[in-house]
């Protein structure tokens, strides 16, 4: 079993604050995905990352693929009351019906 | 378009009885999974059908049976259900070899 390390699990911060949350492993992946979880509802996909040192930002997150492709990470700029929620990240190999997923970091943004 | 719809939202069970869940989705996918969710345990797959036809075992199978009633249509049914089942409950689907997946909104099962 691939197992996915998120990290913090839990991360309450100020409106405006900057934040990097993390995804470790010890296996390699050939992609890594991103969702975020609103309370009562399924996660919706934010990003896929691919390549090793890949990095994508949509709007004021920025998503990075380690180099070697075993780790990933999220930082958010200036957060907003609307980034509140579970942000999971989940990774694939070959088997594209098991992809593994993290335990998740909750993440409060206080007005 | 709907996306993937789960039915039902809530359900209460006592111990030993059966139930089915359903899924559904509109979006022409051929791959459709099931997944439970545990407080601090992320999301674990019971069992996930690569295309119509076919069914596989996912990381957590035990008491729990799917269908894959036709392209669209993915049921979940526990035979005899038991606490350790009390979960929620996510659909979610794909493109065939996609790596990410379209979730529905859970079903939110208590096992008494």
């Amino acid at each position: 079993t691939q197992l996915l390390e998120q990290s913090p699990q839990f991360l309450s911060i100020q409106e405006g604050e900057n934040l990097t949350v993390y995804c470790n492993s010890s296996s390699v992946f050939s992609s890594l995905q991103w969702y975020r979880q609103e309370p009562g509802e399924g996660p919706v996909l934010l990003v896929t990352v691919v390549t090793g040192g890949e990095v994508k930002k949509l709007k004021r997150l920025t998503f990075q693929f380690g180099d070697a492709r075993k780790d990933s990470s999220l930082h958010i700029t200036a957060a907003q009351p609307g980034d509140t929620g579970l942000y999971l990240c989940a990774a694939t190999n070959t088997n594209a019906g098991k992809s593994t997923f993290g335990d998740g970091t909750t993440l409060t943004v206080k007005p | 378009n709907a996306g993937v719809t789960q039915t039902p939202k809530f359900q209460v069970l006592k111990t030993g009885q059966s139930m089915t869940l359903q899924c559904a989705q509109d979006m022409n996918h051929n791959s459709m999974y099931w997944y439970r969710q545990d407080p601090g345990m992320g999301l674990r797959l019971i069992y996930y059908s690569a295309s119509e036809g076919t069914t596989d075992k996912g990381e957590v199978p035990n008491g729990y049976n799917v269908s894959r009633l036709n392209k669209r249509e993915f049921s979940l049914r526990l035979e005899s259900a038991a606490p350790s089942q009390t979960s929620v409950y996510f659909c979610a689907s794909s493109e065939l070899g996609a790596v990410y997946r379209y979730f529905g909104p859970g079903t939110r099962l208590t096992v008494l």
